[in-house]
């Protein structure tokens, strides 16, 4: 069965540092990878995905994430943290049967000024 | 973000009361989720519906039912519920057509069972 783990269920990080956010998996079949933001109060936002080809995704406010198949792993990163950046991130992987997602326990990142 | 819209927003019931949970995509999709978030817990699948079936139900109390009358809109309706089931429900919506795409959430409804 497909499970994801995200390891540190809080970062916190100064603004302008980098951010590293973890999520490795596990998946019978080759994953689909996900990663959402949730701020306070509202629904999860699709920040970026990887299905095939490029190992390296872009998304969305300068996020990006590299699918290490070696390593399954599927970390998010940003060069240069923002106060706007502080939320809640979810890791998800594709079930075998591409049916639905199975979602990790999430990392909620701080930025301290 | 307008893609997937949920009513109401807030919502606080007894747990004799009976409500309903409403969310519409507006995306062409052919699947729609309800999930719940709770706090200091994972997101927690409820039902998914593809082309308007049901196609999962992860062990949820008969208490939460759900419908689906086209592709478009999903509801949960709710009776006699708990305190343990306040919580965030989300509901989703995306395109399965042999391959996982990515799911469109709406902004929740915050449930409150007194």
């Amino acid at each position: 069965a497909q499970s994801v783990t995200q390891l540190g269920s809080h970062v916190s990080v100064s603004e302008g540092a980098l951010v590293l956010l973890r999520c490795n998996y596990s998946s019978s079949v080759p994953p689909y990878l996900f990663w959402y933001v949730q701020y306070p109060n509202q629904g999860l936002q699709l920040l970026l995905k990887y299905t095939t080809g490029a190992t390296l995704v872009k998304g969305i406010n300068g996020f990006e994430a590299e699918f290490k198949k070696s390593e399954t792993s599927f970390h998010l990163t940003k060069p240069s943290a923002h106060m706007s950046d502080a939320a809640e991130y979810f890791c998800a992987v594709s079930d075998a049967n591409g049916n639905k997602l199975v979602f990790g326990a999430g990392t909620i990142l701080r930025v301290k000024s | 973000e307008t893609g997937v819209t949920q009513t109401p927003r807030h919502l606080v019931m007894g747990m004799t009361n009976k409500k309903s949970l409403k969310c519409e995509q507006h995306l062409g999709h052919n699947a729609m989720y309800w999930y719940k978030q709770s706090a200091k817990k994972p997101l927690e699948l409820m039902f998914v519906y593809n082309f308007k079936e049901q196609t999962e139900n992860n062990s949820v109390p008969s208490r939460f039912s759900p419908e689906c009358p086209n592709s478009s809109h999903l509801f949960l309706h709710l009776h006699t519920l708990q305190p343990e089931d306040s919580a965030l429900y989300l509901c989703a919506s995306s395109q399965v057509s042999g391959h996982i795409y990515e799911q469109y959430f709406g902004p929740g409804t915050r449930l409150t069972v007194t």
